[in-house]
C-alpha cells in the first residue's frame, strides 16, 4: 500500500467553480505538507505548504490539513482555465528529512 | 536567472547502454534529488544529497548510481539501463534540508529499448 493515496481524477469543473483536492496518508511521523502544480511538460512547481495540522490561505488558495484523520486538502477558488494542471501533494517527515513521498497526482480541468 | 537544468531533455537508448543524465543547479542550493515519475505512480524518489559528498537513497535506487562532487551538479547514472527504467525523470534543488520548496528541472524522458 502506498503511503499517500491521491484520487487520480480527472476532474473537471467549470470556470468559477471550486476545485477539491484531497490526499490521504498513512505515516504519522509525516509533518510537513506541500501541494505541487504541475503543468504539462513541465517540471512541478510548488503552490503551498503547511507545517503540521491547520489551515493556510495564499490568494485563490487555501490548505488544509487534519493530522488526526491523516488528510489534507487543497481547494482552488474561483477556478480559472489557466489553473488546468496536475495538483500533486507531497510529504515529508521530520526523522528523514531528505525523504519526500508524493501522491499520484490529481488532473484538474477547468472548461470555460 | 536562478534554475535546475538538466541534460538531455530527451534520450532513446538501448538495454545495456551506460548513460548519465546531468542536473545542475545556480542557486547555491545544498539539496538536491532525483525523482522519476510515471503514470498512476505519480514523483518517486531515487536518490537524494543532503550536500557534497553526501547521498542517500530514496524509495527506488535499483538501477541507478549518484554522485554529488560539487555543489550545483548532481548526475543521474544508469550504469546497465532496463526497460523498467524508461520513464520520465525530474531532477529537483532547494535551499537545505529543512527548506520544503523544490525547484524542479524541465524533466527528460527517457526511453530505453
Amino acid at each position: 500500500q502506498k503511503e499517500v493515496e491521491q484520487d487520480p481524477g480527472p476532474l473537471s469543473v467549470p470556470e468559477g467553480a471550486i476545485v477539491s483536492l484531497n490526499c490521504t496518508y498513512s505515516n504519522s511521523a509525516f509533518q510537513y505538507f506541500m501541494w505541487y502544480r504541475q503543468y504539462s511538460r513541465k517540471g512541478p512547481e510548488l503552490l503551498m505548504y503547511t507545517y503540521s495540522s491547520g489551515n493556510k490561505e495564499d490568494g485563490r488558495f487555501t490548505a488544509q490539513v487534519d493530522k488526526s484523520s491523516k488528510y489534507i486538502s487543497l481547494f482552488i477558488r474561483d477556478s480559472q482555465p489557466s489553473d488546468s494542471a496536475t495538483y500533486l501533494c507531497a510529504m515529508r517527515s521530520t526523522d528523514s528529512w531528505g525523504k519526500f513521498q508524493f501522491g499520484a497526482g490529481t488532473q484538474v480541468v477547468v472548461t470555460p | 536567472e536562478a534554475q535546475v537544468t538538466q541534460n538531455p531533455r530527451y534520450l532513446i537508448t538501448v538495454t545495456g547502454k551506460k548513460l548519465t543524465v546531468t542536473c545542475s543547479q545556480n542557486m547555491n542550493h545544498e539539496y538536491m534529488s532525483w525523482y522519476r515519475q510515471d503514470p498512476g505512480l505519480g514523483l518517486r524518489q531515487i536518490y537524494y544529497s543532503m550536500n557534497v559528498e553526501v547521498t542517500d537513497k530514496g524509495d527506488v535506487p535499483e538501477g541507478y548510481k549518484v554522485s554529488r562532487k560539487e555543489k550545483r551538479n548532481f548526475p543521474l547514472i544508469l550504469e546497465s539501463p532496463s526497460p523498467n527504467q524508461t520513464s520520465l525523470y525530474f531532477c529537483a534543488s532547494s535551499l537545505n534540508r529543512q527548506n520544503t520548496e523544490a525547484f524542479f528541472g524541465q524533466g527528460t524522458r527517457l526511453t530505453v529499448v
